[in-house]
């Protein structure tokens, strides 16, 4: 199964921009990539999604390397209220099967 | 409103017993999945659906048993044969519209501690 390696930890300064990588160099033709984030003893709350095209939404944009082996999670002005773990996610839509597998997740601190 | 429902929020078990918990959605998702998470970690997934009466083992399936005798319901019970159940578990649904892939949908967990 196709995996995701994020950082473990990263830190934005509040009103600034944030990058959140994430590297899934086994991903396959029909995966999808997912962003999901979650703050302590709740459930993820989804984020945004993408197959090939960068993704734009009210809470944030998706860049999706040309290769696909990489995307990238921006935050476009970082609040107090995104501090929390940000997991990306492959959508494994094959023939067969049909399950979402969890990378280790980072976790984003956001400094007043 | 739609969504996905987990009950209860806490529960506690003795050792030996089997516990069940409880994930409705109304959502008319056909997937549905169950995911553990212990502190500090990502979520490892359990079980998934993707259709009733069908459904798959994850990656830490020993000691766990679900079922999908309705669409809206993806119960998971936890047997005295998992050896350490104290976790956090979440429970999300979702499904494809016209091919193209949508996002899931979490309930807001189950916090089971074995006493």
């Amino acid at each position: 199964d196709a995996k995701t390696t994020q950082p473990n930890s990263m830190e934005s300064n509040e009103e600034e921009p944030v990058h959140l990588p994430c590297n899934h160099s086994t991903i396959s033709g029909t995966d999808y990539i997912h962003w999901y984030r979650q703050l302590p003893s709740q459930g993820p709350e989804y984020v945004i999604h993408g197959l090939t095209s960068n993704v734009n939404n009210r809470m944030a944009s998706l860049a999706i390397a040309e290769d696909r082996k990489s995307s990238t999670l921006i935050l476009h002005r970082a609040t107090l209220r995104d501090a929390a773990v940000y997991y990306c996610i492959l959508r494994l839509t094959r023939a067969s099967y049909d399950k979402v597998i969890f990378g280790p997740g980072t976790s984003l601190s956001v400094i007043p | 409103d739609g969504g996905i429902t987990q009950s209860p929020k806490y529960l506690f078990r003795k050792e030996g017993q089997n516990v069940t918990l409880s994930c409705e959605q109304n959502l008319n998702h056909d997937a549905m999945y169950w995911y553990r998470q212990d502190p500090g970690q990502g979520l490892r997934l359990i079980y998934y659906s993707q259709i009733v009466n069908d459904f798959q083992k994850g990656d830490i399936a020993e000691g766990y048993s679900v079922s999908r005798e309705k669409k809206e319901s993806f119960p998971l019970t936890v047997t005295s044969a998992q050896k350490n159940p104290t976790a956090f578990y979440l429970c999300a649904s979702s499904t494809r519209q016209q091919g193209r892939d949508t996002e899931a949908f979490f309930g807001q967990g189950t916090r089971l501690t074995v006493v």
